[in-house]
């Protein structure tokens, strides 16, 4: 099993940029999260989705940030406009159900400069 | 908030048990203890869980104390791979999992 899977693994662009993370969840799996970490706030919760279907999204920061889950196995996370505070790495977690084990992939590394 | 308090961090020898200890005074029946670990610039890994009764699987031991107030996470032979941050963190099954600062295991040779 290839584990999660996230895209890209590292991102630097400019403020004002568009910026589109990717998550491809485990096989089978029909709860996938999105978390950021950052050395101020640590690791927050962003959004979670079951069955494809956005399920709590009281984590995402404010209108710039939007997250989609279009089938089983893709989901994204857009910021849109990025600012400098966006940066952080956003990890992408999936499980066999909302109570169940969450499996986190490797994380990708965001930088707006 | 995060209803758990560990130390920030801690010390083992390699080889050694490492006993990574969590206080979760405030826990009620229907809520869980989890343990997963971050070795540095990788994504969380789930360790173990448990409600009532101390857990070993291939990774640790958990063991809870009788009145569920506290809780050690045991890696019985620690090794350099260990080292890492490890959240102890309590939920209903059905909630989020809310991170807390967790305690740095440095695992010296």
């Amino acid at each position: 099993d290839a584990g999660v899977i996230q895209s890209p693994r590292h991102e630097v662009t400019e403020m004002g940029q568009e910026v589109t993370l990717r998550c491809k969840p485990i096989s089978g799996h029909n709860s996938l999260f999105w978390y950021r970490q950052t050395m101020m706030r640590g690791l927050e919760l962003l959004i979670y989705f079951n069955n494809n279907v956005p399920i709590d999204d009281s984590g995402m920061p404010e209108d710039r940030f939007s997250a989609k889950m279009p089938n089983a196995s893709f989901s994204t996370l857009k910021i849109q406009p990025s600012e400098p505070r966006d940066s952080a790495v956003y990890f992408c977690a999936s499980s066999f159900g909302l109570v169940e084990t969450q499996y986190f992939g490797p994380g990708t590394r965001l930088l707006v400069l | 908030d995060a209803k758990t308090t560990q130390p920030p961090s801690m010390d083992c020898a390699e080889g050694r048990a490492a006993n990574l200890p969590c206080n979760h005074s405030t826990i009620s029946g229907n809520e869980y203890v989890y343990w997963y670990r971050q070795i540095h610039s990788q994504g969380p890994q789930y360790i173990i869980h448990g409600l009532k009764n101390n857990e070993t699987n291939e990774m640790a031991s958990l063991i809870i104390t009788e009145d569920r107030k506290s809780s050690t996470l045991i890696l019985p032979h620690a090794t350099l791979r260990d080292t890492a941050v490890y959240y102890c963190i309590v939920r209903v099954n059905t909630d989020k999992l809310i991170f807390g600062t967790g305690t740095r295991l440095q695992v010296f040779p």
